[in-house]
């Protein structure tokens, strides 16, 4: 699709499981940001690639969040141990190099339940 | 602490009023971008202002940049209840810097 896509839509998982979250970017972006949005609060900042590489990995919460885009394209948000505090939507958004005050493309987020 | 603090945080008016909602900070910012955001889905850019004292519109909404680029504002004039839904601010505090930071959003609701 033409759009930012996240995988899955929907998570529910158990306190101290695994959970990977996919985003797929618009094609030809090469800004990547991840963002947690809990209810009823703005986006938090988690972490910015350019190209392949953390530009910017000050957002993440602790050494249990984890993120990799190894060729530039597809990221996925990788959390250990995952606790009831880390329930909240996720969302992926992407933005051309070159627009450095260009739109972010936001996708529908991946909403992250802990148990 | 919260480096974009915007205001109200909620807001419920009947149709045809005017709003104005604020994005406020003590730092400088080289440009600022209000979203708007409905429920199930990702925020949608609605603008982006990078001078001091910058003004502009989009259809009834009329942004503004302050001189010193530490706030913003977002007038809403005639509301319609297609306007409801979160409005966040976002600021990019370094120039070149490519990380942007939200805002906590004003959650507005018009009523038929």
């Amino acid at each position: 699709g033409a759009g930012v896509s996240q995988t899955p839509s929907n998570k529910v998982t158990e306190k101290g499981k695994y959970v990977e979250l996919r985003c797929d970017p618009i094609s030809g972006h090469t800004a990547l940001y991840w963002y947690r949005q809990s209810l009823g609060q703005g986006p938090e900042f988690l972490i910015y690639f350019q190209g392949t590489g953390a530009a910017d990995d000050s957002g993440l919460p602790n050494d249990r969040f984890f993120a990799v885009r190894p060729e530039g394209s597809v990221s996925t948000l990788k959390i250990q141990r995952t606790e009831r505090g880390d329930s909240a939507v996720y969302l992926c958004a992407s933005r051309r190099t070159e627009a450095r005050t260009g739109e972010l493309f936001f996708g529908e987020g991946s909403r992250l339940t802990v148990l | 602490t919260q480096l974009l603090e915007q205001s109200p945080q909620f807001l419920s008016i009947q149709e045809g009023e005017n709003l104005t909602v604020y994005c406020n900070s003590s730092s400088v910012f080289s440009s600022l971008q209000w979203y708007r955001q409905e429920p199930g889905e990702g925020p949608v850019l609605l603008v982006t202002v990078v001078t001091g004292g910058e003004v502009k519109k989009l259809k009834r909404l009329t942004f503004q940049f302050g001189d010193a680029r530490k706030d913003s504002s977002l007038h809403i004039t005639a509301a319609q209840p297609g306007d409801t839904g979160l409005y966040l601010c976002a600021g990019s505090i370094i120039q070149g810097a490519q990380k942007l930071v939200f805002g906590q959003g004003t959650r507005l609701t018009i009523n038929p």
